[in-house]
Formats: structure tokens, C-alpha cells, sequence
């Protein structure tokens, strides 16, 4: 069936560093993408989206880029810190539903980003 | 001032017994979800309502019975519990705008089955 995936399961980096935390997905159809930062013990948390008519989008010292030829998706995280320190989720759905509710997000398997001193 | 607020937190519970789960937002959002969180992290869809209506019942058992008396609240009451509903719930709410669908999550509630 469709998929969300991502190809790393653990990434380890030095702080200061820059981060890149890879996402694969499978349904042709997606057509908006978000990526979810989840520290232990909380919710999911928004970092940035992006929508399928785009390729790249900047946020505060993050970068999303989505490459549709190969169903790619890469989150960029510049000067990583401690507080960086998470579980990432790539989610995508494939329709934007505009009104009755109910975008039906499906969540990659997350990679682990650890961040050392 | 918390967005999305589960409660409880913790809950550890025996096989069988009947169990719910309370989900508030405060953000005026239309629509609200569960998802639920496994012990690997995989985050799965479980439900949706808009105003107050079901919109998405992604083949949840039964026994999983969401109930939205507002559109600020959607509680799961969970019935004849197994080992396997052993799991972090988190509710999540949105609105869909013209450019922005973000889903915002609860902080969970830790479901433990003995």
C-alpha cells in the first residue's frame, strides 16, 4: 500500500552542525507535506509544511525541500542545537480538503536526531 | 492557556475494563482527531470529526468509541480493553484556511494494559 518512510532511523550530529533528515514517500498523489517534531514525552509539534506546487521552503533555521520526480522530501535544520534534540516525522496527505474536516495525515516511521556536545 | 489538553496523562488499567479519555481545545478549530502512537513511534490516524461529525473512521475496533459533544471536545471511551491498546493516544485539532491545514497535537495520555 502507500507509504511514508524515511531512510534513517538514528542521526547523530555535532552541535553547530547542519542536519538533514531524509523522507520517502509513495503516493503520487500527495499533495502536501509537514514535518513533526516530537521531544520525549510530548505531542507533535509543527515545524514547516510545504505544498506539492512548491520545491523549497525556509523557515527559522529550517529548510524544506520536496523533490516530486522522486518522491522526495529533506528537512533541513542549520546550526543544530541540544534543544534540536527529537523524533522527526515527515506526514503527508494527498488531497487539500478545504472544508468538511479531516486531512487524513500519514506519519513516516520518524527518524531519532541526537545532537552532541 | 494550552492549545489541545488531554487528561489524563497516565492510565494504567487491568484487561477488560472500560476506560475513556478527554480531549479540550481552545483554539476554535472545526475539526479534531486521534491518533495513536505505538511503542516503535508510528503514528496512525484513528479518527476525525468536523463540527461535531464523524469524518474519518480509519477501521478502529468497536470498542474505540469517540464522542464530540462540542466542536472543542472529542473524547475516546475505550471498551473491554486488551494488551494491545497498550499505546500513547494523542488528540490533534485543526483548521483548514486557504493556506494553512496544520494539525495541532495534545501533549497524549499513556494508555498501559495489564
Amino acid at each position: 500500500g502507500e507509504s511514508v518512510g524515511l531512510h534513517l532511523p538514528t542521526l547523530s550530529v555535532q552541535e553547530g552542525d547542519n542536519s538533514i533528515i531524509n523522507c520517502a514517500y509513495s503516493n503520487s498523489a500527495s499533495d502536501y507535506f509537514i514535518w513533526y517534531k516530537q521531544e520525549s514525552g510530548k505531542g507533535p509539534q509543527f515545524i514547516i509544511d510545504i505544498r506539492s506546487n512548491m520545491d523549497k521552503r525556509q523557515g527559522q533555521r529550517v529548510t524544506v525541500l520536496l523533490n516530486k520526480t522522486v518522491k522526495h522530501l529533506s528537512l533541513q535544520i542549520a546550526a543544530t542545537q541540544p534543544g534540536d534534540s527529537a523524533v522527526y516525522f515527515c506526514a503527508e496527505t494527498p488531497v487539500r480538503i478545504l472544508t468538511g474536516g479531516g486531512n487524513k495525515l500519514t506519519f513516516g516511521t520518524g527518524t531519532q536526531l541526537k545532537v552532541e556536545l | 492557556d494550552t492549545a489541545v489538553s488531554q487528561t489524563p496523562k497516565y492510565l494504567v488499567t487491568q484487561m477488560g475494563n472500560d476506560k475513556s479519555i478527554k480531549c479540550e481545545q481552545n483554539l476554535g478549530h472545526d475539526t479534531m482527531y486521534w491518533y495513536k502512537q505505538d511503542s516503535k513511534k508510528f503514528l496512525k490516524i484513528m479518527f476525525s470529526y468536523n463540527n461535531k461529525e464523524l469524518i474519518i473512521n480509519e477501521t478502529v475496533p468497536n470498542r474505540f468509541s469517540p464522542k464530540s459533544p462540542d466542536k472543542a471536545h472529542l473524547n475516546l471511551h475505550i471498551n473491554s480493553l486488551e494488551l494491545g491498546d497498550s499505546a500513547v493516544y494523542f488528540c490533534a485539532s485543526s483548521q483548514v484556511t486557504q493556506t494553512q491545514e496544520t494539525q495541532y497535537f495534545g501533549p497524549g495520555t499513556r494508555l498501559l494494559v495489564l
